[in-house]
């Protein structure tokens, strides 16, 4: 089993620019979970999604949107990256149960500038 | 709302010495989870262990223990015989019957040899 994939590694953009972030699981797990780290901020949470057709803002929602495609897969679009949006950003994955712990991809580093 | 705190920017230990990290956090839920996770400079995030709140005894895994003082909210990591691979950042992690994780700061914490 992969796990957590997600694809880019590494990106840069200019300022105004849009992309998406792709992660998939095999896991079959239910929850998904886009998060950004920042140094001296841990990781925050950006969306997530509890089940296959539903999203829900988390911390730091604002200039990003998702898709949750289907059970396995996750998106996450940045429409107009700003400068601000540099960061490493992490898809993980659970099971709905709050004691299960989640699963993290190998991050993406993306850089705009 | 929940937050963690590791009040630890960094610390350092001697190889084959131990340490402890510490993770305090604020909730007013009685039933959670808390996690220690992991990020080598590799930037996977690997769960080292797991707390259920309404467990009297503390989690031990292998050289890994937690210290979990559910009335002082205080969740700390102990680390025995430190190795060089320990060498990472840690975070402390609270997740509680809502689908989210809330992450602290981290520690970063490097072994001497």
């Amino acid at each position: 089993n992969a796990g957590v994939t997600q694809t880019p590694k590494f990106q840069v953009l200019k300022t105004g620019q849009s992309m998406t972030l792709q992660c998939a699981q095999d896991m079959n797990h239910n929850s998904m979970y886009w998060y950004r780290q920042d140094p001296g901020m841990g990781l925050r949470l950006i969306y997530y999604s509890a089940s296959e057709g539903t999203t829900d803002k988390g911390e730091v929602p604002n200039g990003y949107n998702v898709s949750r495609l289907n059970k396995r897969e996750f998106s996450l679009r940045l429409e107009s990256a700003a400068p601000s949006q540099t960061s490493v950003y992490f898809c993980a994955s659970s099971e709905v149960r709050s004691s299960y712990e989640q699963y993290f991809g190998p991050g993406t580093r993306l850089t705009v500038t | 709302a929940q937050t963690v705190t590791q009040s630890q920017p960094e610390m350092s230990v001697q190889e084959a010495e131990t340490v402890t990290l510490s993770c305090t956090y604020d909730t007013s839920e009685s039933d959670y989870y808390l996690f220690w996770y992991k990020q080598p400079p590799s930037r996977q995030m690997i769960l080292v262990i797991r707390q259920e709140a309404y467990k009297q005894q503390n989690a031990t895994e292998n050289r890994f223990s937690v210290n979990f003082q559910k009335a002082a909210k205080s969740f700390s990591l102990k680390i025995s015989d430190s190795q060089l691979g320990d060498a990472a950042m840690y975070f402390c992690a609270y997740r509680s019957t809502g689908d989210d994780m809330r992450f602290g700061a981290g520690t970063r914490l490097t072994v001497k040899p």
